[in-house]
């Protein structure tokens, strides 16, 4: 149980072109998915919250603009990256926590990541 | 402020020696959990351990171990009589309770690779 899946698990795209990458949780809802951002060899940094039906929140330094996030179903999450440069080029994480954790649970379910490169 | 401290960058050990990764944190919070996770090269996060701030006790899993100390506040993870399969990067990350966001903090990582 819990399993998240993201597509594509990798992509390569055109600067100036947007790129759309899909968080699923396959068995199980998930009110909150949060995505991640990690760069070779570093660590993973959070980029934003999504609940689902509401705006996201994004973290300090992150453009809402360019990182567009939907959380339109307590299944699915997507970040799309508009008008993407190489710089953007990274590894994407998604994770969800469940509509059923307690609110003192702390469990966070990781997808298998999306590996963007920028060209 | 919230922050997890890795200081080894990378360690490289021979195998079936004993390996010890460091993690200390830093929060305001009571309430908060420490968790471990493991990346190998494919890049898949795996879950390997969580621990919320009332439970000091130990922790062994097969070959794992883990020693909470809130004196210190250090989360340290002891992988015993390591394998070649052990080599990944290992994460300490620390949430709070922030609302019901639960959002993680992730310390820069431990590269472990282990030699045959």
């Amino acid at each position: 149980g819990a399993v998240v899946s993201q597509h594509p698990s990798w992509v390569i795209c055109k600067s100036g072109t947007s790129v759309k990458i899909e968080c699923r949780s396959l068995d199980f809802q998930a009110t909150t998915m949060f995505w991640y951002r990690q760069f070779p060899k570093q660590s993973l940094m959070l980029m934003a919250t999504s609940n689902e039906g509401s705006k996201a929140t994004y973290e300090q330094g992150v453009e809402k603009d360019k990182f567009l996030i939907n959380h339109a179903s307590l299944t699915l999450s997507t970040l799309t990256v508009t008008s993407a440069h190489p710089e953007d080029s990274s590894f994407y994480i998604c994770s969800a926590r469940s509509e059923l954790a307690g609110f003192f649970d702390y469990e966070q379910y990781f997808g298998p990541g999306t590996r963007l490169t920028v060209t | 402020a919230q922050k997890v401290t890795q200081a080894q960058t990378e360690i490289s050990v021979v195998e079936k020696e004993d390996v010890t990764l460091d993690c200390v944190y830093e929060t305001r919070d009571t309430t908060y959990y420490l968790f471990w996770y493991k990346q190998p090269p494919s890049g898949e996060l795996v879950f390997l351990i969580r621990r919320n701030s009332f439970d000091e006790q130990n922790e062994i899993s097969g070959r794992y171990s883990w020693n909470f100390q809130k004196s210190t506040s250090s989360f340290n993870f002891t992988i015993t009589a390591s394998q070649v399969v052990d080599s990944a990067v290992y994460f300490c990350a620390l949430s709070e309770a922030e609302g019901a966001t639960n959002k993680l903090i992730f310390g820069t990582g431990t590269l472990l690779a282990v030699q045959p």
